[in-house]
């Protein structure tokens, strides 16, 4: 079974661009969430999607947006990119089945590393 | 704010020992509670989860839920150097509303 898969891995920005990543789930699961991954501050929460509806949104700018196909695969897009952006983006995929919320139980692409310079 | 809080470490224990990982948090409502462990340089990969108060066995791996302290931990039997890593504690707070709480990690290292 393919795991999940994130592209770009790697990618080098500047000030003021905007940047889309893209996340193909593990067949059958139809949730993907989307963390951020600093030193700083460890994984952060940025949203949840589920059968192309965006059920949870953690605390994060709306320079930070994400949808969801309907083969379950998603993007996300930061605009207007800030030096603080440069981060580890990961996404994960689950069943996403237990009602109206993600379970915990996540399944983690390699991430795409954002630099922002 | 929703808090988990890690010793960052590093935790090092010798090869054969028993390695103890202990994780804090501060919402009472707290669900479910996830263990994943991350290489270096690559992503987070769950290994343990605990919903219900006591202990849950997998293995070399025990995840021990205590809801009255707030307090998860994770002993891990027989450590190998092959568990050297990060090992983050995870929260669901809010049936997921607010996607899982990280603390930002344990680096244990099991020296041979």
């Amino acid at each position: 079974k393919a795991g999940v898969t994130q592209t770009p891995r790697y990618l080098i920005k500047t000030r003021g661009q905007q940047v889309t990543l893209s996340c193909s789930p593990i067949s059958g699961h139809r949730s993907v969430s989307w963390y951020q991954q600093t030193p700083g501050q460890g994984l952060q929460f940025l949203f949840e999607y589920f059968s192309e509806t965006q059920r949870n949104k953690g605390n994060f700018p709306g320079r930070f947006s994400g949808r969801q196909f309907s083969n379950s695969r998603s993007e996300m897009n930061v605009s207007t990119l800030e030096l603080g952006d440069s981060a580890l983006y990961l996404c994960a995929s689950s069943s996403g089945t237990s009602g109206n919320y993600v379970t915990g139980e996540l399944f983690f692409g390699e991430g795409s590393r954002l630099t922002v310079l | 704010q929703k808090e988990v809080e890690q010793n960052s470490g590093p935790l090092s224990v010798p090869e054969g020992a028993i390695a103890s990982l202990n994780c804090t948090y501060s919402d009472r409502g707290s669900q479910s509670f996830f263990w994943y462990r991350q290489y270096s340089g690559k992503s987070p990969e769950l290994i343990m989860f605990i919903y219900s108060n006591g202990d849950k066995e997998d293995g070399r791996f025990t995840a021990q839920l205590n809801k009255a302290s707030q307090y998860v931990s994770l002993l891990i039997r027989d450590s190998q150097p092959s568990d050297s890593a990060t090992y983050l504690c995870a929260v669901d707070s809010g049936g997921g509303a607010d996607g899982l709480t990280f603390g930002k990690g344990t680096h244990l290292i099991i020296q041979p």
